[in-house]
């Protein structure tokens, strides 16, 4: 079965950090760009931040840029996201979410993990 | 960034009617890479339509999707119960992707 599962909630102080894992199986992972999507409570989705199947490009939305880093380790077939400097608004249902076609540059998500909870609060 | 704006922001049917959901961009969406997802209570968002109008793997054909340009509409047909849910348009083709607010669709 083509999935992708995401590591447990957590709960996390402002200025705080934290590395979100998501594996993969059932598919060829290497051949596939990843991304990282979150949802705040109660509101709609937001695109955070992508890496390519290559690893040679990855870019970030403007609210996480500088604080954020994602990485992978295809060995592992896992995605990373390292979040650094946690505020308050990070809080979230944090997504990783695969691209619909290997070696794609634009394209749709097809399959997405179940969701990590963050909340950032003291 | 490009902007999409959905309306209306909550639709009220019955089982059995059309549902017509839209979504509108600030700027021409590239090669129409523009997506539709359905997510409900509790789960991940599930890609229902991608490049406007092609259907994803598994999706009822009553899904439709049509547009291009700044303008796109998802349709469908005949509501089932399953199918009350908020949906999403998301645009692909201009870094960064970007999602619309979202329609709840609703029972009327």
């Amino acid at each position: 079965e083509v999935q992708l599962v995401q590591s447990g909630g957590v709960v996390v102080q402002p200025g705080g950090s934290l590395r979100l894992s998501c594996e993969a199986s059932g598919f060829t992972f290497d051949d596939y760009t990843m991304h990282w999507v979150r949802q705040a409570p109660g509101k709609g989705l937001e695109w955070v931040s992508l890496i390519n199947w290559d690893v040679i490009n990855t870019y970030y939305a403007d609210s996480v840029k500088g604080r954020f880093t994602i990485s992978r380790d295809n060995s592992k077939n896992s995605l990373y996201l390292q979040m650094n400097s946690l505020r308050t608004e990070d809080t979230a249902l944090y997504y990783c979410a695969r691209h619909k076609s290997p070696y794609s540059g634009d394209d749709a998500f097809d399959i997405w993990g179940q969701g990590t909870m963050v909340t950032v609060s003291s | 960034e490009i902007v999409l704006t959905q309306s209306p922001g909550t639709l009220s049917l019955s089982p059995g009617e059309r549902a017509t959901l839209s979504c509108r961009a600030s700027q021409s969406v590239s090669s129409s890479f523009l997506a539709w997802y359905q997510q409900k209570p509790g789960q991940a968002p599930r890609l229902l339509i991608y490049a406007a109008s092609s259907r994803a793997t598994g999706i009822p054909d009553r899904f439709s999707g049509s547009g291009s340009g700044t303008d796109f509409t998802l349709t469908i047909s005949r509501l089932e119960p399953e199918d009350f849910a908020v949906y999403y348009c998301q645009q692909y083709g201009n870094a960064p992707n970007s999602f619309g607010q979202g329609t709840k669709l609703e029972i009327k």
